[in-house]
């Protein structure tokens, strides 16, 4: 089944300490995509980074980072240098390419506090 | 302007009330989603559309219709509204050929009373 698990439900931080967001996912298909959003307490969603399945780079923007590994069917995100700003819900998703319109399968989010 | 848009934002209604959710978009997209969020479980699909005459069923589409105007166009129906349908519905678009990126809109936030 194509399923998306982030087993941390919240986590706190004190701000400029560095944080991962775990994200694991089960997939049958060799072509998919997984994705992170951002949603802050207002409560739209913010697309972060999409990754494909054939691209294993980790990747860097800014002081958030994501780190993709396929052995282990994991998608971790790190805030480096944590700030208040950082303080929502994050989503892990995995695309869904073959099913139901091609749909995104969610986590159930990670909600992260940074604190001053 | 935003690509995805959803009207109302936030709606307030009671039990057994009719009540329509809009999404409106501008990319040019074929595909159309509506899924609902509820705390600790993420988003999950209510219906999906390839385009107006394709409109399909999602994991949770009971007690829920949707309609497909036109290719920009798709409203969520609840019939007879009840509280567990409280929740924060999301409209997503993506073309059809694609790396299955979606684009959400705001979001309507509603809670039935």
């Amino acid at each position: 089944a194509q399923k998306v698990t982030q087993a941390q439900t919240e986590i706190s931080v004190v701000e400029k300490e560095d944080v991962t967001l775990d994200c694991v996912y089960e997939t049958r298909d060799t072509t998919y995509y997984l994705f992170w959003y951002k949603q802050p307490p207002s409560g739209e969603l913010v697309f972060l980074i999409r990754r494909n399945s054939f691209d294993e780079q980790n990747e860097i923007s800014g002081r958030y980072s994501w780190n993709f590994q396929k052995s282990t069917s994991s998608f971790n995100f790190t805030i480096t240098a944590s700030q208040v700003v950082d303080s929502a819900v994050y989503f892990c998703a995995l695309s869904d390419l073959y099913n139901q319109g091609g749909k995104l399968i969610f986590g159930q989010g990670t909600e992260l506090s940074v604190k001053p | 302007d935003a690509d995805v848009t959803q009207t109302p934002r936030n709606r307030i209604t009671k039990t057994g009330k009719r009540i329509m959710l809009e999404c409106s978009q501008t990319k040019g997209h074929d595909r159309m989603y509506w899924y609902r969020q509820d705390p600790g479980l993420g988003l999950r699909l209510i219906y999906y559309s390839f385009d107006v005459k394709d409109i399909n069923k999602g994991e949770i589409s009971d007690g829920y219709s949707v309609s497909r105007q036109a290719q920009a166009k798709f409203s969520l129906s609840l019939e007879s509204a009840i509280p567990n349908q409280t929740a924060l519905y999301f409209c997503a678009t993506r073309r059809g050929t694609s790396d299955g990126e979606q684009f959400f809109g705001p979001g309507t936030r509603l809670t039935v009373l």
